[in-house]
C-alpha cells in the first residue's frame, strides 16, 4: 500500500535550521509530487509548498520563500524539507502529503499523508 | 490569493443526523479544484472528496460533495459516531489554500 513515513520529532533553538524526511513506498516514487503542510498546535492546516519527484520543480508558499527547501533523492525515494531561521512561530506539526494526481505539473489534491513531525522550536 | 471561508465554525449534531458544511471562497475556484479533508485529534488529515464532488477511493458513500464558482458544501447524510472531527476544505486552482476548519461535534 502507498505510504509515507517520516522523521521522528525535532526540538531546534530560534535561529536553527531543520530538515525532515518523508520515506515513500508502495508507488513510483518519481510520478508524484509532494506537498509539504504544517499545523501549529491547535491551529488549521498551512500548506508550504510542493516538489515534482520527477524533475525537482519546486512551489513555495509566498510567506516562506527564502527560508524553504525542498528536495528529493530519487534513489531512496525520499523526500526532504529544510526550514532555516527557525522562530518559535514554526514550532509545528509538519506532514508530508503526496499528490492525488500523477505527472502534474502543480499541486493539486493530497493522499496519502505521512504521520507528521513535531518540530518545537524554543530556546 | 484566494481565502476560503468555512461555516460554521463548530457543528454541534447527534448520530443519525445530516451534516451540512460550508465552503466560500473569494474568488471563483477554477474548475472545481476542490477538495475535502477530515482530520481526527493526533492524526493527521484524511482525503475525503476531490474535484469538488468526487469521493476518495475507501469513502463511505454518506460522505458527498457539491457546488462550484465560489460555494461549496459536504455532506454527511447519516452521522456515524467516528465521523466527529474537523473538517477543511482546500483548493488547489489557483495556488494552494485551506480553510479554517469546522469541528463537527457530538451534541
Amino acid at each position: 500500500q502507498v505510504q509515507l513515513v517520516q522523521s521522528g520529532a525535532e526540538v531546534k533553538k530560534p535561529g536553527a535550521s531543520v530538515k525532515v524526511s518523508c520515506k515513500a513506498s508502495g508507488y513510483t516514487f518519481t510520478s508524484y509530487g509532494i506537498s509539504w503542510v504544517r499545523q501549529a498546535p491547535g491551529q488549521g492546516l498551512e500548506w508550504m509548498g510542493w516538489i515534482s519527484a520527477y524533475n525537482g520543480n519546486t512551489n513555495y508558499a509566498q510567506k516562506l520563500q527564502g527560508r524553504v527547501t525542498m528536495t528529493t533523492d530519487t534513489s531512496t525515494s525520499t523526500a526532504y524539507m529544510e526550514l532555516r531561521s527557525l522562530r518559535s512561530d514554526d514550532t509545528a506539526v509538519y506532514y508530508c502529503a503526496r499528490d492525488g494526481v500523477a505527472a502534474a505539473s502543480k499541486p493539486n489534491w493530497f493522499d496519502p499523508w505521512g504521520q507528521g513531525t513535531l518540530v518545537t522550536v524554543s530556546s | 490569493e484566494i481565502v476560503l471561508t468555512q461555516s460554521p465554525g463548530t457543528l454541534s449534531l447527534s448520530p443519525g443526523e445530516r451534516a451540512t458544511l460550508s465552503c466560500r471562497a473569494s474568488q471563483s475556484v477554477s474548475s472545481s479544484y476542490l477538495a475535502w479533508y477530515q482530520q481526527k485529534p493526533g492524526q493527521a488529515p484524511r482525503l475525503l472528496i476531490y474535484g469538488a464532488s468526487s469521493r476518495a477511493t475507501g469513502i463511505p458513500d454518506r460522505f458527498s460533495g457539491s457546488g462550484s464558482g465560489t460555494d461549496f458544501t459536504l455532506t454527511i447524510s447519516r452521522l456515524e459516531p467516528e465521523d466527529f472531527a474537523v473538517y477543511y476544505c482546500q483548493q488547489y486552482g489557483s495556488s494552494l489554500f485551506f480553510g479554517q476548519g469546522t469541528r463537527l461535534e457530538i451534541k
